[in-house]
């Protein structure tokens, strides 16, 4: 079985702080993970990815995101929050076994960005 | 990144009627597509996995009689809500899997409203 632990449904920072949104997995086997933005009324958006190889990811806009094993976190970071970084974040796990392909969502986190 | 649609983005359908979600694959072929209900505030809950050219696995709690789905092609799966009634107004949101690249793209999302 796999789950993912999204600490803070709603986080705030102003603009041109670090957002630093919180995720943590619990899988049995090797997990990919993904983070997920949810515009209001739109579908995902994919901001990165985990499958394998080097533990620090890159992704659009400016997001990356760092897979630790060892804390089974996959935290995801921006160094300077933009106003149209505001949005709904999802944290996912994806693994092998019977569950294969699917992904678990987290239970989201809201990005507020002030002024 | 690759493109799935959703049809319609919207949907007011009277109780005991039936409505049709399509989910299309525009850039890539997907064997596996995945259908989602999210409710408000709250995050995705996979319904069932839908595989092209075979029945599609419904996820436990989902009444596979209510939701039927249909992967006829690489690059089309349909949802349809039978006999909807009020508690089925949601938000339903498909996926395309992307293989070998496990990564999950998420259509637009529909609004149902049933009356």
């Amino acid at each position: 079985a796999q789950s993912v632990t999204q600490l803070g449904s709603h986080v705030s920072v102003s603009e041109g702080a670090l957002v630093l949104l919180r995720c943590n997995y619990s899988s049995s086997v090797p997990p990919y993970l993904f983070w997920y933005v949810q515009y209001p009324n739109q579908g995902l958006q994919l901001l990165l990815k985990y499958t394998a190889g080097a533990t620090l990811v890159k992704g659009i806009n400016g997001f990356e995101a760092e897979f630790k094993k060892s804390e089974t976190s996959f935290h995801l970071t921006k160094p300077s929050a933009h106003m149209s970084d505001a949005a709904e974040y999802f944290c996912a796990v994806s693994a092998g076994g019977t569950s294969y392909g699917k992904l678990t969502f987290g239970q989201g986190t809201i990005l507020t960005v002030h002024p | 990144g690759a493109v799935v649609s959703q049809h319609p983005s919207r949907v007011i359908c009277k109780s005991g009627t039936s409505v049709k979600i399509e989910c299309r694959s525009l850039d890539f072929q997907a064997t596996t597509m995945f259908w989602y209900r999210q409710f408000p505030k709250q995050s995705l809950m996979l319904m069932a996995t839908s595989n092209e050219g075979s029945k599609a696995t419904y996820e436990q709690g989902v009444e596979k009689d209510k939701f039927l789905i249909n992967h006829a092609s690489l690059t089309l799966s349909t949802l349809t809500v039978t006999s909807a009634h009020p508690e089925d107004s949601s938000f339903y949101i498909c996926s395309a899997r992307d293989s070998p690249l496990e990564t999950q793209y998420f259509g637009p999302g529909t609004r149902l409203l049933v009356l």
